[in-house]
């Protein structure tokens, strides 16, 4: 499985955009890149998924690098809510499972 | 919609028993994992279930099995615990197998997880 390169943490401040970033040097022209996150005492949580273009949803946007080897997930505006661990994961088109690494914790201070 | 629903949310065993964690995997969905979460880290596969068979499994040992029910909920069992067992386990349901084919498809539905303590 093509590994992930994450920060172990980030701060920031509510109301502020948050850009989260992610290396993965190795990706295959197969890969997708998924986001992933984990509140408190709960389960992880799909938040968005690209191949090649930039994609943007109500949670978030993905911002994918031109030879794909970063991308960066962009929350817009920060809420208190947001606190919690960020994984970026690729996952080969088909593939029928997660390898998380230790993602990102996000701190976001009011 | 319930999403996925795991029972029981928290369970204390003792080492050598065994345990059974249960699984409803959200409304639409017919493929089932399990992940375990030891503290601090990120979860780890364990194996998924599809058409009720064993279709990719981690690295785990023999001690850890599974079951899918024709309803498509699922079970997991754990023997000869050991204090290293102590974890969250984790559900997540996702579309049916072929759908995983269709660009971006493959994503994850989690519960909220089983907290074991083996003491």
């Amino acid at each position: 499985d093509a590994k992930t390169t994450q920060p172990n943490s980030m701060e920031s401040n509510e109301e502020e955009p948050v850009h989260l970033p992610c290396n993965h040097s190795t990706i295959s022209g197969t890969d997708y890149i998924h986001w992933y996150r984990q509140l408190p005492s709960q389960g992880p949580e799909y938040v968005i998924h690209g191949l090649t273009s930039n994609v943007n949803n109500r949670m978030a946007s993905l911002a994918i690098a031109e030879d794909r080897k970063s991308s960066t997930l962009i929350l817009h505006r920060a809420t208190l809510r947001d606190a919690a661990v960020y994984y970026c994961i690729l996952i080969i088109q088909g593939a029928q499972k997660l390898v998380f690494g230790q993602g990102t914790r996000l701190t976001i201070n009011p | 919609d319930a999403g996925v629903t795991q029972s029981p949310t928290h369970l204390i065993k003792t080492r050598g028993q065994q345990v059974t964690l249960r699984c409803s995997p959200k409304s639409g969905h017919d493929t089932v994992s399990w992940y375990q979460q030891a503290l601090g880290q990120g979860p780890q596969f364990i194996f998924q279930y599809y058409e009720e068979e064993e279709r990719q499994r981690g690295n785990f040992p023999d001690r850890f099995s599974g079951h899918q029910f024709p309803n498509y909920s699922s079970e997991l069992n754990v023997n000869a615990l050991l204090l290293g067992d102590s974890a969250l386990y984790l559900c997540a349901s996702s579309a049916q197998y072929g759908e995983w084919l269709r660009p971006g498809a493959n994503v994850l539905t989690f519960g909220a997880g089983s907290r074991l303590t083996v003491l």
